[in-house]
Parts: C-alpha cells; sequence; structure tokens
C-alpha cells in the first residue's frame, strides 16, 4: 500500500457545493505540502502545514493538520470551475538528506461542473 | 526569475533509444529532484541532488541516470527507452533545509 493516501481518488461536484479531500499518511509526519495541478500544467504549491493542529487558509481553501491521526484535510468552500484539477499532498521525512524529497499521494481529480 | 525550466514539453521515442530531459533553476536552490507521474499512482521520485556533484536515487531510478556538474542544471538520461517509461516527468527544487519543493512545467514523454 501507498505511504500516502488520498480520498477520494476523483470527486465530481456542482458548482458551489463544498468538498473535502483526506491525505492520510501511514508513517509519522514531519510536514505536509498540498499541491494543485492543472492538465497538462506543472504542480502549483497551496500551503504547507508543519505543526499538529495547524490550519491554514488562502482564498476559498482551508487545510488542516491532525499530527495524532497522521492525516490531512484540503476543504474548499462554494466551488467554482476554477478550482478544478488533480490535488496533492505531499509528506516531507526528517532531516538531513531527505530534505529535498517529497513523497507523494496518488492524487484527487476534482471536477466543477458549472 | 524563470523558475524551474523544462524543456522539452513533448518527446516521441521509439523503443531503445536513449535522451535528455533537461532541468535548470535560477533560484540558487541546492536541492534539485526528478519524478514520474503516472496515472493514479502520484508523483515518483526518480533521482535527487542535494548539490553540485551529489546525486543519489529515489523509489524507481532503472533505466536513468543523472548528473549535477553545476547548481543549475540537472539533466536526466534515459539509457535505452522502454515504453514502461512512457509518462509525464517533473524535475523541482528546493532551498537547503527545506522540503518545499518549486516544479517546473513538466515533460510528457511517449516510448512506442
Amino acid at each position: 500500500s501507498q505511504e500516502l493516501e488520498q480520498s477520494p481518488q476523483s470527486l465530481i461536484v456542482q458548482e458551489g457545493k463544498n468538498l473535502t479531500i483526506n491525505c492520510t499518511s501511514s508513517k509519522t509526519l514531519y510536514g505536509l505540502y498540498w499541491y494543485k495541478q492543472k492538465y497538462g500544467e506543472g504542480l502549483i504549491f497551496l500551503m504547507m502545514l508543519q505543526k499538529g493542529g495547524e490550519e491554514k487558509s488562502h482564498e476559498k481553501i482551508t487545510a488542516k493538520l491532525d499530527e495524532k491521526k497522521q492525516q490531512s484535510s484540503l476543504h474548499i468552500t462554494a466551488s467554482q470551475p476554477s478550482h478544478a484539477g488533480i490535488y496533492l499532498c505531499g509528506a516531507g521525512r526528517s532531516g538531513g538528506t531527505s530534505y529535498g524529497k517529497l513523497t507523494f499521494g496518488q492524487g484527487t481529480i476534482l471536477t466543477v461542473h458549472p | 526569475n524563470a523558475g524551474v525550466t523544462q524543456t522539452p514539453k513533448f518527446q516521441v521515442l521509439k523503443t531503445g533509444q536513449s535522451m535528455t530531459l533537461q532541468c535548470a533553476q535560477d533560484m540558487n536552490h541546492e536541492y534539485m529532484s526528478w519524478y514520474r507521474q503516472d496515472p493514479g499512482m502520484g508523483l515518483r521520485l526518480i533521482h535527487y541532488s542535494v548539490g553540485a556533484g551529489i546525486t543519489d536515487q529515489g523509489e524507481v531510478p532503472n533505466g536513468y541516470n543523472v548528473s549535477r556538474s553545476t547548481t543549475e542544471d540537472f539533466p536526466l538520461r534515459l539509457l535505452s527507452a522502454a515504453p514502461s517509461q512512457t509518462s509525464v516527468y517533473f524535475c523541482a527544487s528546493s532551498q537547503f533545509g527545506s522540503a518545499l519543493q518549486y516544479f517546473g512545467p513538466g515533460t510528457r514523454l511517449t516510448v512506442t
């Protein structure tokens, strides 16, 4: 099984609906990174969470980190077609030469219908 | 700053051919990495480098070679292309001591 599991694998919502994507790690988390990828393009950094209980928001996207559960959630409020794409979570590992390497979940494909 | 750049954007190879995917960054980042992205599998690390002259293997290194002669450049070489190497390849860089990675736009490779 994968070290980072994302759920759901794909999501189709109507514009205006709220949605949540989860990312669960089988190993200790040392930082959790959320990226968004539009089809055919590179990854755009969204948010970084480093401490248990940390919550960050940017526009209509909120991410939380539950260190005890080794889980992060990404919540989008009032979704818009511009939110469509692939959302990936990446986990950092402990220091030294582990920096510069991220382990990624398999991605969640989000479709937002107008 | 251009950030992380990759060339080419698209490439079609025949089985057995070799080629080099180029990656460059202008942010003076010490760490650089190569990932491949396949449907349903997220991104998997191929090779990475923590500085000029230092490289190491990632999760899926077989069939690929890297070198890092300068801080800016980190080319990925396919020695003898196979259909299993059909994928989208991303290069990324990060600062010393940080796991936050900045990604290039990707190279879409098809091996027939």
